[in-house]
């Protein structure tokens, strides 16, 4: 079985605090992917990465960045983390075929107080 | 720009009934197209999926239907079971260029047994 495993399930940080998330995969998969849950918003793409060192800014990069490099780690970096910012994250990998579906991490859910 | 879209946000079903959830797609690139279920604090687990050269893909009580003229899918569950309340997410993707997968907005399903 594939195993995305995300480093916390829930996080508390400050306002304007550096903040680390963490996630490893176990399937030697080429893509792994960050993602946001919010109320009404669905899952929106963070960030992407289709290699080590490699990434691409999904549809709301802006206060994110994304570090990867080994291949099964992906981190998903908050620069200064803003109260807005408070969300469920998930991350997930993928074998990169063709017709080929993303496995998730059980998510993990920051408050930025 | 919401390329993926599911304009039902929530759905009530009686146990043994027919559930269906809609999903309507803009961008024609899209050629993979995948269904999740999502419980509260937990990750996405993948469903069901198709590929564009199908028009319809059948796993068990879950069926998925493709109209690539309507850019539209959707997902048939018989019987519905109070197991299958969740949020349910739309995905797609393409095989040019990244994968990245893009995610509707859910679709809350409630099955009353």
């Amino acid at each position: 079985d594939v195993k995305v495993t995300q480093s916390s399930r829930y996080l508390v940080k400050r306002t304007g605090e550096k903040v680390f998330l963490e996630c490893v995969q176990d399937m030697d998969h080429e893509n792994m992917f960050w993602y946001r849950q919010d109320p009404g918003l669905g899952l929106r793409l963070i960030y992407f990465s289709y290699d080590v060192k490699m990434k691409e800014k999904g549809d709301i990069p802006e206060g994110y960045s994304v570090s990867r490099e080994k291949k099964e780690r992906f981190s998903l970096i908050l620069e200064s983390a803003s109260t807005n910012q408070t969300s469920m994250y998930l991350c997930a990998s993928m074998f990169a075929g063709i017709d080929t579906e993303a496995f998730f991490g059980q998510g993990t859910r920051l408050t930025v107080v | 720009d919401q390329q993926v879209k599911q304009n039902s946000p929530s759905l009530s079903v009686q146990e043994g009934r027919i559930s269906i959830l809609n999903c309507d797609y803009t961008n024609s690139m899209f050629d993979y197209f995948l269904w999740y279920k999502k419980y509260p604090a937990e990750g996405p687990t993948f469903l069901i999926s198709i590929s564009s050269i199908k028009d319809k893909n059948e796993d068990g009580r879950f069926t998925v239907f493709l109209n690539k003229s309507a850019k539209h899918l959707s997902l048939h569950i018989v019987p519905s079971q109070p197991g299958d309340s969740a949020v349910y997410f739309c995905a797609a993707s393409a095989k040019r260029g990244y994968q990245k997968v893009t995610f509707g907005t859910g679709t809350k399903l409630q099955v009353i047994p």
